[in-house]
């Protein structure tokens, strides 16, 4: 059982459609970082949030922590075939003796097709 | 900037052999990890370390080490390879568990 489930796992959209994928989990974490990794290259960090609700943007890239801290979303507007990638949540263990462990999601795999 | 550096890109071994994947990053970060990336798994972590020698064990440590003897370099040892090993490996750094991790390019390394 992973401590960060995504949903859904695969995701294919037409050009400019809106969408949202998930990262859950039934523990609380001190903070949530979603990352974008292209096909043959190392994840990117896209976004942290740390705060309860916290709301954040990157252009059309929209990413909110959850009020319990246990959940994240992050919503696209108007998606480009840029946008295609997988998309990883991730974050420090939620146990307080493996706090320094940084655990991944198993990824949404994002599709655009022009 | 650099960033963090991976060597090498490909590797092909035979199972038994061992080899040491390079990780060096320039931005004076205190954290360092090791991760897998396989296929529906996601990155799992290996190896991390907080710092110039401290490390521990993640979530699939067994089969490799590591050491941090410098800030800058955390090197993975598979120590007998097998095919199980097969995978794309991962170097990361960060300032610090809450603050997000800059990658390497990774490493594909193929057991045969």
């Amino acid at each position: 059982t992973q401590l960060l489930e995504q949903s859904p796992q695969f995701l294919s959209i037409q050009e400019g459609e809106n969408l949202t994928v998930y990262c859950n989990s039934s523990s609380v974490f001190s903070s949530l970082q979603w990352y974008r990794q292209e096909p043959g290259e190392g994840p990117v960090l896209l976004v942290t949030v740390v705060t309860g609700g916290e709301v954040k943007k990157l252009k059309r890239l929209t990413f909110q922590f959850g009020d319990a801290r246990k959940d994240s979303s992050l919503h696209i507007t108007a998606a480009q075939p840029g946008d295609t990638g997988l998309y990883l949540c991730a974050g420090p263990h939620p146990m307080k003796t493996s706090y320094d462990k940084v655990i991944f999601g198993p990824g949404t795999s994002l599709s655009v097709i022009p | 900037n650099a960033g963090v550096t991976q060597t090498p890109k490909f590797q092909v071994l035979k199972t038994g052999q061992s080899m040491t994947l390079q990780c060096a990053q320039d931005m004076n970060h205190e954290y360092m990890s090791w991760y897998r990336q396989d296929p529906g798994m996601g990155l799992r972590l290996i190896h991390y370390s907080v710092g110039a020698g401290i490390t521990d064990q993640g979530e699939v440590p067994n089969g490799y080490n590591v050491s941090r003897s410098t800030t800058e370099d955390f090197p993975l040892r598979l120590l007998s390879a097998a095919p199980s090993q097969t995978s794309v490996y991962f170097c990361a750094s960060s300032p610090g568990s809450n603050y997000g991790y800059t990658f390497g390019s990774g490493t594909r390394l193929t057991v045969v």
